[in-house]
């Protein structure tokens, strides 16, 4: 079985381009996350996303930043006219099902895409 | 709302040595508690979690964390390292209630020399 894929690994981008990462989940969750590790700290909570809907954008810069996760297909995180300080390692996470009252349900991670701006 | 300390940001240690790696956190409301690991260039692995119960848990690596709600600490330890144990290990919080969003500590790198 299948863990959380995240393409690419690692992708390098000029100052003003476009940076698309995607991120399919486990067979069978339903529900992603989407987390930003700046160099040297930990990781910090931007999105979490169910099939077709955002549940809670909290964490997410308001300009540039968006995600999505389509019917069919993997949960995009999209950023727009990169800046150097959008250089991180962004994490995906996907879980069975979402949070539901006192239930704990496991947030899995995949490798993460390492993003460069040049 | 909750926030995670992580006093260290680098543990430096022998082979065969114990080791100790501190996390306090502060929370308004209960919470579940979490180790990860994460070797260079990699994800994040789960070590252990705290969800209730013992208070003593047991993970993989022969790693193991006791909650101590009074001093609310998570502190993450093992009684003997490796050298593959050389890493960065993030403790992290998820409140009950609010449980979409994992909130990470600033992590600790465990460097484990020969």
């Amino acid at each position: 079985n299948a863990g959380v894929m995240q393409n690419p690994r690692h992708l390098v981008r000029r100052r003003g381009q476009e940076a698309r990462l995607r991120c399919s989940p486990m067979k069978g969750h339903s529900h992603v996350y989407w987390y930003r590790q700046l160099p040297e700290e930990g990781l910090k909570f931007m999105v979490y996303l169910q099939k077709e809907n955002i549940i809670d954008e909290s964490g997410m810069p308001k300009e540039r930043f968006s995600a999505e996760f389509p019917k069919e297909g993997p949960s995009i995180l999209r950023i727009q006219q990169v800046v150097r300080g959008d250089s991180a390692a962004y994490f995906c996470a996907s879980s069975f099902r979402g949070p539901s009252g006192a239930n704990y349900n496991e947030q899995f991670f995949g490798p993460g895409t390492r993003l460069t701006v040049l | 709302a909750q926030s995670v300390t992580q006093l260290d940001s680098q543990v430096p240690v022998f082979e065969e040595a114990p080791v100790e790696l501190r996390c306090n956190y502060s929370s308004s409301v209960s919470v579940y508690l979490f180790w990860y690991v994460q070797y260079p260039n990699q994800g994040l692995q789960l070590l252990l979690k705290y969800l209730s119960g013992s208070t003593l848990v047991k993970g993989i690596n022969g790693f193991e964390a006791e909650f101590n709600k009074s001093q609310t600490s998570f502190h993450l330890r093992k009684p003997s390292v490796h050298i593959s144990d050389t890493a960065e290990y993030f403790c992290a919080v998820l409140g009950h209630y609010n449980t979409d969003k994992l909130i990470f500590g600033t992590g600790t790198r465990l460097q484990v020399f020969p």
